[in-house]
C-alpha cells in the first residue's frame, strides 16, 4: 500500500509564483486535509474535503485553493506564493462516515518563499 | 470557535522520568485522538478515545478521557530516548457547520536527556 503521497518533497519558489501541491491516497478515504506545520504553532488546518465535490475551509485558508474532482486526489494551489506560506505542508486522509477514523499523513512537502 | 488547547508547549526530562501532556477542549468532543512525530517525520497515529471517562493503555503510555469529553492526558512512565517527538492531540466535533473538522492541539515537544 502506498498511502498518502505528496508531492514534491522539497520546494523552492519566488514571491509571486504559483504551484500545486500534489496529495494521492489509495485507500479509498471519503476525508482529506492540508495541514501547515510551523515552528510552535503545530498543525493548522487550511482546507478539507469530506468527498469529491466538496471542499471546505480551515482555520487559514487564505491563500490557498483546493479541489476534489476524484476521491482518490485532493491538491492544493498556491497562486501566488508569499513569504509567509513558507512552511512543511501535510496531507493527511481518513474514512469520514466511520466516524472515527484515524488520520494518515503524507511525508510533507517542505516550501521555501523567496 | 473551537480550539484544542495543549500544554507544555515544551517538556525535556531524564531518561527514567515520567512525562505527562494535557489537552483542553473548549467544546464537548466526540472523540480524541493522539498522535506522536518524530523529528523530521510526520504525525502518526497512537490512539482514539471516544467514551467518556476512558482510559486506554499502549505499553508505557496511558491516555484518558475527561468524564465531561472536554479534556485529555497522555502520560507516559519512565520515558526512554525513543519516546523523542512532538505528541499531538486532536478532537473532532460532528456537529453543525464543523462537521468532521479535525482540531489538533499545538503539540508537547518531548526531549529526553540520557
Amino acid at each position: 500500500n502506498a498511502g498518502v503521497t505528496q508531492t514534491p518533497k522539497f520546494q523552492v519558489l519566488k514571491t509571486g509564483q504559483s504551484m500545486t501541491l500534489q496529495c494521492a491516497q489509495d485507500m479509498n478515504h471519503e476525508y482529506m486535509s492540508w495541514y501547515r506545520q510551523d515552528p510552535g504553532m503545530g498543525l493548522r488546518l487550511i482546507h478539507y474535503s469530506v468527498g469529491a465535490g466538496i471542499t471546505d475551509q480551515g482555520e487559514v485558508p487564505n491563500g490557498y485553493n483546493v479541489s476534489r474532482s476524484t476521491t482518490e486526489d485532493f491538491p492544493l494551489r498556491l497562486l501566488s506564493a508569499a513569504p509567509s506560506q513558507t512552511s512543511v505542508y501535510f496531507c493527511a486522509s481518513s474514512y469520514y462516515r466511520e466516524g472515527n477514523s484515524p488520520l494518515h499523513f503524507g511525508n510533507g512537502t517542505r516550501l521555501t518563499v523567496t | 470557535g473551537q480550539q484544542v488547547m495543549q500544554i507544555p508547549q515544551y517538556q525535556h526530562v531524564q531518561e527514567g522520568e515520567d512525562f505527562t501532556t494535557y489537552c483542553n477542549s473548549s467544546t464537548t468532543l466526540s472523540n480524541i485522538q493522539w498522535y506522536k512525530q518524530r523529528p523530521g517525520g510526520h504525525p502518526v497515529f497512537l490512539i482514539q478515545l471516544v467514551k467518556s471517562g476512558e482510559v486506554k493503555k499502549q505499553k508505557r503510555l496511558t491516555f484518558q478521557f475527561g468524564e465531561a469529553k472536554k479534556n485529555s492526558s497522555l502520560h507516559i512512565t519512565a520515558t526512554q530516548t525513543t519516546d523523542v517527538g512532538t505528541y499531538f492531540c486532536a478532537g473532532r466535533n460532528d456537529r453543525g457547520s464543523t462537521l468532521g473538522r479535525l482540531y489538533f492541539g499545538r503539540g508537547t515537544q518531548l526531549t529526553v536527556w540520557p
